[in-house]
């Protein structure tokens, strides 16, 4: 597609339930992030997709959050349980090659756990 | 953990005038990216400098980057109301790992 597309845009979740995020990236490209940013801050890294092949996953802040990339190219972020503190716009960004170039960024999910 | 710190935080000049805006970070780094970020269009990246250089131009946009005091700065040109944003500095350190200041939120008033 033309630019990264992030699905829903705004989801707002029971605490408890479990929650789903989409990212489709731009066709062919190779690099996949997750990023969390709260209100007024710079996003922080979740994690990274090579293709299908999830290479680090060290700032997953916990357990209760799952990502995937299957077949390399859309993603998916799960969040299980959910709870106040997981508010925030999940951003999700690819590239061509392994962050060297720029990240490309979608919108953004915007997630309120009431 | 962020590594950037981005000043000032907020920033609110009239338009026509030029802005500035600084990074400082706390690793060595392989380059330096600012991106901006509004509601309309998410996070769009503006530029990058590689550590073995010193400036960068694009359009209105100026770029400089001192790796012996670990700081980058932004200069907008001739600013437009368009230009009202946050504005975000990352750096790359790793592979593939971009790490990000908080940002300066800059208005531009008409």
């Amino acid at each position: 597609g033309a630019g990264v597309s992030q699905s829903p845009r705004y989801k707002v979740a029971k605490r408890g339930q479990d929650v789903a995020l989409r990212c489709d990236p731009i066709s062919g490209h190779v690099s996949l992030f997750w990023y969390q940013q709260a209100l007024g801050q710079g996003p922080e890294f979740l994690t990274y997709f090579q293709n299908e092949a999830q290479l680090d996953k060290s700032g997953l802040p916990s357990d209760r959050f799952f990502a995937e990339r299957p077949e390399g190219s859309v993603s998916t972020l799960k969040i299980q349980r959910t709870q106040q503190e997981d508010s925030a716009v999940y951003l999700c960004a690819s590239s061509t090659r392994t962050g060297v170039t720029e990240a490309f960024f979608g919108q953004g999910t915007r997630l309120t756990v009431v | 953990s962020q590594q950037g710190e981005e000043d000032p935080q907020a920033l609110s000049i009239q338009e026509g005038e030029n802005a500035t805006m600084n990074c400082s970070y706390k690793t060595s780094i392989n380059n330096l990216q600012w991106y901006r970020q509004n509601s309309g269009r998410g996070l769009v990246h503006l530029i990058l400098i590689r550590s073995n250089e010193r400036e960068k131009h694009s359009g209105r946009l100026r770029v400089t980057l001192d790796t012996s005091k670990k700081s980058s700065s932004l200069l907008i040109t001739a600013s437009r109301a368009a230009d009202t944003a946050s504005y975000f500095c990352a750096t790359l350190s790793s592979n593939y790992q971009l790490i990000w200041g908080a940002g300066t939120k800059l208005i531009i008033k008409p």
